[in-house]
């Protein structure tokens, strides 16, 4: 049990265009969904929280408006990259949370290759 | 701010042999510490975690244990394998609704 999926895999873009990438929980409903971006050989850095129905918070730094989260349901969360640069080219991972004996246990999925050219 | 600290950044062991993983966490509020693996190209996956109320958990060949007073976590792997060879990473959070603060990652590397 408790497994996230993502989808693509991986993407190239030209830079300019959007690019969406979703985030789904395949047997489980997820308390809250996470978005991370990681960097070669560095740890991975949580972008946003994200609840359904509600406003996806975002750590400092990072710009609401060019990575947009929607959190349609309880199973699928999507994180768009607007006007994507190649500076925005990273390997992009979700992790959906589940409530276990009053902890949230993240699980990840397998993560999202992004090329911007 | 919360921060966690991880060593070593990297670990060569022989097969067969321990490798053990050492992390600190500066919040005291932190409750849950989960462990990551994370291969080459793919997403972390949980391997075990510890709460707070336990000191020590074991499964298998992974064990993990912690010391609340010295905000201190280890993971330790026994008669490792080729296939151990990855990226490890700690993490904590302060339970629900909390968000991971991870360590800054271990790659092992286990020669047969």
């Amino acid at each position: 049990g408790a497994v996230v999926s993502q989808h693509p895999s991986w993407v190239i873009c030209k830079s300019g265009t959007s690019v969406k990438i979703e985030c789904r929980s395949l047997d489980f409903q997820a308390t809250t969904m996470f978005w991370y971006r990681q960097f070669p050989k560095q740890s991975l850095m949580l972008m946003a929280t994200s609840n359904e129905g509600s406003k996806a918070t975002y750590e400092q730094g990072v710009e609401k408006d060019k990575f947009l989260i929607n959190h349609a349901s309880l199973t699928l969360s999507t994180l768009t990259v607007t006007s994507a640069h190649p500076e925005d080219s990273s390997f992009y991972i979700c992790s959906a949370s589940r409530l276990a004996g009053g902890f949230d246990e993240q699980y990840f999925g397998p993560g999202t290759r992004l090329t911007v050219t | 701010g919360e921060n966690v600290e991880q060593h070593p950044s990297t670990l060569s062991v022989q097969e067969g042999d321990s490798a053990v993983i050492k992390c600190t966490y500066s919040d005291s509020a932190s409750n849950y510490f989960p462990w990551y693996k994370q291969e080459l190209g793919k997403g972390p996956q949980l391997i075990i975690d510890i709460r707070s109320n336990v000191g020590e958990k074991k499964d298998q060949r992974i064990a993990v244990t912690l010391n609340k007073t010295a905000k201190h976590f280890s993971l330790h792997i026994t008669e490792t394998q080729p296939e151990d060879s990855a990226v490890y990473f700690c993490a904590a959070s302060k339970g629900q609704g909390g968000k991971l603060i991870f360590g800054q990652g271990t790659e092992l590397s286990v020669k047969p």
